[in-house]
């Protein structure tokens, strides 16, 4: 079946540091593709999504690669601050992946 | 403008009992969706509506059945709790292949 999966479950980054939060998709069809943040206590919340005729999105301190050929996305957040702890799923549609957990370190 | 609300916040059951999770969304989506997450699982789609008056199922919809009530609202029941459904549940709204917006979540503890 369909899958989306992130590579590594915890990340620990230093405040100020570039993040960068890998993710693979089983399904070659898949043409939408989303990232939201979750922090502890709350639902998970939209940061940035791309559709698969695009290669780069950008946003405010984030932006999202999608690579096609080996069905690979990535989140990196600029200048990483403590707010961004949280845990981050990649997701199509609605198959999420497990999430990464994201430590910021002072 | 509330976005997506759900209610109970939290919820102790014993086993064999059953309830309703009520969600409601006023952004006019037409998409509802029911989660459960458990640690370390991530999100997993149990039912979801695609719109008005119809429903399918996701992932894991045994034990647990769904009513699409109106364009708003999207309720999830559980007949029979069991320890295994012990889990935060999320509901979420979207247009068709668009962002899901999530409520904050129903902790439901089953003893």
């Amino acid at each position: 079946g369909e899958s989306v999966g992130l590579h590594l479950p915890t990340l620990s980054v230093q405040e100020g540091d570039n993040s960068i939060i890998n993710c693979a998709y089983s399904n070659s069809a898949s043409d939408y593709f989303i990232w939201y943040k979750q922090e502890s206590g709350k639902g998970p919340q939209f940061i940035i999504d791309i559709r698969s005729n695009m290669d780069k999105r950008q946003g405010q301190r984030v932006t999202v690669l999608l690579n096609k050929t080996v069905k690979h996305l990535s989140l990196q957040i600029a200048a990483t601050q403590p707010g961004d702890s949280a845990v981050y799923f990649c997701a199509e549609s609605f198959i999420f992946g497990k999430g990464t957990r994201l430590h910021i370190l002072p | 403008n509330a976005g997506v609300t759900q209610t109970p916040k939290f919820q102790v059951l014993k086993t064999g009992q059953s309830m309703t999770l009520q969600c409601a969304q006023d952004m006019n989506h037409n998409s509802m969706y029911w989660y459960r997450q458990d640690p370390g699982m991530g999100l997993r789609l149990i039912y979801y509506s695609a719109s008005e008056g119809t429903t399918d199922k996701g992932e894991v919809p045994n034990g647990y059945n769904v009513s699409r009530l109106n364009k708003r609202e999207f309720s999830l029941r559980l007949e029979s709790a069991a320890p295994s459904q012990t889990s935060v549940y999320f509901c979420a709204s979207s247009e068709v292949k668009e962002t899901q917006y999530f409520g904050p979540g129903t902790r439901l503890l089953v003893l």
